[in-house]
């Protein structure tokens, strides 16, 4: 089993719908939980961090994490044909003090 | 100028080359990391840094060494070039708090003919 693990996708979401990404991980002792976007060819760029228990709103994002079910999310409201993109799961666990486990990403394709 | 810079870009180069690729940052993080990415495989951490005097393998080292030249100076080599080490290469710095996420350089795209 992987530590963390997201759909591959393509999750494909029409223009101003709300896209929601999925994340689960194993490590129950897990800390910190971030959202990473990946624009094809180009380098993560870290859009959330969530650490503890219920939503975190950021301008069209949010983060929301239930740790009781080893799973956190990312719902992009609004979506704009410019946030097609891979988005990354990263996890900071215990077992990998120090180092990130990264999923190995959900691409989302917004459609016109 | 970005706050993690990565040289070169792009290198195209032979098999049995040896290459060098170097990270510097101005974040003062102390901690710095090497990943490569291929299609469909995801970010793979190759070695990591907590400090100056420390240096740990990642799950897929074998073929690569590291150099920490000093806080701000992360340096990847491949000793000789293989075609299947052909990818994308990120390096990544972190804070000391380990509940800090990382930030990544721009990335060296690397073919190996």
């Amino acid at each position: 089993q992987k530590e963390v693990e997201q759909n591959s996708g393509p999750l494909s979401v029409p223009e101003g719908a709300i896209a929601s990404l999925n994340c689960t991980y194993s490590d129950r002792g897990s800390q910190s939980f971030f959202w990473y976007r990946q624009y094809s060819g180009k380098s993560p760029e870290l859009i959330m961090s969530i650490y503890s228990n219920g939503d975190k709103e950021d301008g069209r994002f949010t983060a929301q994490l239930n740790k009781a079910s080893q799973y956190v999310s990312l719902l992009i409201r609004d979506s704009q044909p410019s946030d097609s993109a891979t988005y990354l799961c990263a996890v900071n666990s215990l077992a990998s003090w120090g180092k990130l486990q990264f999923g190995a990403g959900t691409q989302v394709v917004v459609t016109p | 100028d970005a706050d993690v810079t990565q040289t070169p870009r792009n290198r195209i180069t032979k098999t049995g080359k040896r290459i060098m690729l170097e990270c510097s940052q101005t974040k003062g993080h102390d901690r710095m990391y090497w990943y490569r990415q291929d299609p469909g495989l995801g970010l793979r951490l190759i070695y990591y840094s907590f400090d100056v005097k420390d240096i740990n393998k990642g799950e897929i080292s074998d073929g690569y060494s590291v150099s920490r030249q000093a806080q701000a100076k992360f340096s990847l080599s491949l000793e000789s070039a293989i075609p299947n080490q052909t990818a994308l290469y990120f390096c990544a710095t972190s804070g000391t708090d380990s509940n800090q996420p990382q930030h990544f350089g721009d990335g060296t795209r690397l073919s190996i003919l």
